[in-house]
């Protein structure tokens, strides 16, 4: 199983700042990796698909990239909405994978 | 809009048997993959199970493997999870999930219903 790690679990920032949240696979994915958020008593709501696509009415503060088995989610100035839970998601290899996740508060 | 409104989710104990299920709308149900995923209380998300659009493929994580089984109804446009001999690591709400494709993203998820396995 294709173990995905993301760090830090616990990112504590002031709205305005630029944001970036790693994960890192255990082994190739290639590029299917997603990214989700998640706020509390809500479902997860996929932000990143193919490490750098924009999902359906995402804005365009979100972005995604990749280095070998390195991803990177940043948000480039985070405003008081994204102050959430983010996981990311290999969908290379079943099964399927998620980190564990990276919980951005406010500082 | 795409609808996915899981049922099912009770208290039930250690050893028994539970089937959820997970009715969507909105889009064209039979042309996409859909997956069952979990997050136990305070934890993170953990992939369950995964099926094809025409239900011939299915995978399982394997912390369930040989006890879950997925399956969908095209007709009723609902899919299913059921659960057998339950445990207490099985507690969590789990959430369907409408795939772009089938081994893809997740792009629409349901609100998720509760289980509890307790005695």
């Amino acid at each position: 199983e294709i173990v995905m790690t993301q760090s830090p679990a616990t990112l504590s920032v002031s709205p305005g700042e630029r944001v970036t949240l790693s994960c890192r696979a255990s082994q190739s994915v290639s590029g299917n990796l997603a990214w989700y958020q998640q706020k509390p008593g809500q479902a997860p709501r996929l932000l990143i698909y193919l490490v750098s696509t924009r999902a359906t009415g995402i804005p365009d503060r979100f972005s995604g990239s990749r280095s070998g088995t390195e991803f990177t989610l940043t948000i480039s100035s985070l405003q008081s909405e994204d102050f959430a839970l983010y996981f990311c998601q290999q969908y290379n290899n079943w099964p399927l994978t998620f980190g564990g996740g990276t919980k951005v508060e406010m500082k | 809009q795409v609808q996915l409104v899981e049922s099912g989710g009770v208290v039930v104990q250690p050893g028994r048997s539970l089937r959820l299920s997970c009715a969507a709308s909105g889009f064209t149900f039979p042309s996409y993959g859909t997956h069952w995923v979990r997050q136990a209380p305070g934890k993170g998300l953990e992939w369950v199970a995964g099926i094809s659009y025409d239900g011939n493929n299915q995978h399982y994580a394997d912390s369930v493997k040989g006890r879950f089984t997925i399956s969908r109804d095209n007709s009723k446009n609902t899919l299913y999870l059921q659960m057998n001999s339950l445990t207490a690591e099985d507690s969590a709400v789990y959430f369907c999930a409408k795939a772009r494709g089938f081994q893809t993203s997740f792009d629409h998820w349901g609100q998720g219903t509760l289980v509890t396995v307790s005695s």
